[in-house]
């Protein structure tokens, strides 16, 4: 079965740096990948998804970029972090054996 | 627009007793639904699911009740225990271009010793 690898696990960042989140998949060829966030009582919502090396299709307008640049690597990035970029951010994949979720980054930016 | 709608944000449930999380959805083209269980700085983990063919889908403790012509889900946990607390998602699948999970935002269960 399919692992995801997420880190770091938790980010304090000051308004304006960048950003770079990293996620890797084990276990698993050729997976769709998702980024999801999660502000402070919020819900879980759909960033970005790639359903191949280079394919990135993005849910909802915002500072934000993601990259696919390995078939089992997905990253998360911002040239500019904003204070709405705060909340709980976390990698999925999904192969044969279901959706698999990592165990998330906590963002805080200040 | 919200395609998934879990109503309460909050549950309070006496340890021994049923508890009952609802969860609405929109989309006819969901094609199963899931429940997830959470603890803070922590992934979901994936507690049930049932496909949209089906109405009762039953595991251990854990029921989940689909009525399609009411675009309702309910999850109900039976008998609940103080390790149930935690926040609850309700997820729906959708396959329309790419297959997607798409959350509803979470009902905070809370088991009351």
């Amino acid at each position: 079965s399919q692992t995801i690898h997420q880190w770091p696990a938790t980010l304090v960042q000051p308004v304006g740096s960048p950003l770079s989140l990293e996620c890797t998949v084990e276990g698993t060829s050729n997976p769709n990948l998702y980024w999801y966030r999660q502000a402070a009582g919020r819900g879980l919502q759909l960033l970005f998804y790639s359903v191949g090396i280079g394919q990135i299709s993005s849910e909802v307008p915002q500072n934000l970029s993601a990259s696919r640049p390995q078939d089992r690597q997905f990253i998360l990035s911002s040239k500019k972090l904003l204070l709405s970029d705060s909340g709980f951010y976390l990698c999925a994949c999904i192969r044969s054996g279901g959706y698999t979720f990592g165990s998330g980054t906590r963002l805080t930016v200040v | 627009d919200q395609q998934v709608k879990q109503n309460s944000p909050s549950l309070s449930v006496q340890e021994g007793r049923i508890s009952i999380l609802n969860c609405d959805y929109t989309n006819s083209m969901f094609d199963y639904f899931l429940w997830y269980k959470k603890y803070p700085a922590e992934g979901p983990t994936f507690l049930i699911s049932i496909s949209s063919i089906k109405d009762k889908n039953e595991d251990g403790r854990f029921t989940v009740f689909l009525n399609k012509s009411a675009k309702h889900l309910s999850l109900h946990i039976v008998p609940s225990q103080p390790g149930d607390s935690a926040v609850y998602f309700c997820a729906a699948n959708l396959i329309q271009g790419a297959q997607k999970l798409v959350f509803g935002q979470g009902t905070r269960l809370t088991i009351n010793p």
